[in-house]
């Protein structure tokens, strides 16, 4: 049984460039969560996904972030003409209801690296 | 301000001693309260999830809740080194989003 699979790993982009992080939820789950973490913070939410839904995307930057979750296939999040603040560990987190009580399991992250 | 404030740390005991690991939040209508371990480079892995004020056991750990203090506490009995890691609270009020703590790394020594 599968956990939460994201890829790539790592990442590396030139400022201007594009990015685009994947994550495969655990199997039965459809519910998605992303998440970004600074070196040294914690993680701050990004954007609540559903299957063909955003239902929460209260922590997404306004500008050049964009994150879909297909019918079928994994979850992307896009980030257009990265520049070097952007660089971050990026998780996501699947879970398989909405409720608050309903664990999110986590990815191992995509670790961006802008030069 | 931020929402929830951890202690930062980092923290270093040795074996076997107990270790305690605190947050604060400022936002009522947080229901849900959750701590992560983060090894080195990995995703979070759930340790300990509570729901409303009181207590809860899972072996050598133990969560704490005060909803009346808005303050949550982690507690580990018997450290091991392999508790060594990046310890993070989290917060929810509803579905969906998590508010996090900044972490606080712990040194576990043999």
């Amino acid at each position: 049984n599968a956990g939460v699979m994201q890829n790539p790993r790592h990442l590396v982009r030139r400022r201007g460039q594009e990015a685009r992080l994947r994550c495969s939820p655990m199997k039965g789950h459809s519910h998605v969560y992303w998440y970004r973490q600074l070196p040294e913070e914690g993680l701050k939410f990004m954007v609540y996904l559903q299957k063909e839904n955003i239902i929460d995307e209260s922590g997404m930057p306004k500008e050049r972030f964009s994150a879909e979750f297909p019918k079928e296939g994994p979850s992307i999040l896009r980030i257009q003409q990265v520049v070097r603040g952007d660089s971050a560990a990026y998780f996501c987190a699947s879970s398989h209801t909405r409720t608050a009580t309903d664990t999110q399991y986590f990815g191992p992250g995509t670790r961006l690296t802008v030069l | 301000q931020k929402e929830v404030e951890q202690d930062p740390g980092p923290l270093s005991v040795p074996e076997g001693a107990i270790v305690s690991l605190n947050c604060t939040y400022s936002n009522s209508a947080f229901q849900y309260f959750m701590w992560y371990r983060q090894y080195s480079r990995k995703g979070p892995e759930l340790l300990m999830y509570t729901y409303s004020s009181g207590n809860k056991e899972d072996g050598r750990f133990t969560a704490q809740v005060d909803k009346s203090s808005k303050y949550i506490s982690l507690f580990i009995r018997d450290s091991q080194p392999s508790d060594s890691a990046t310890y993070l609270c989290a917060m929810s009020a509803n579905a969906g989003k998590s508010t996090f703590g900044d972490g606080t790394t712990l040194t576990v020594k043999p």
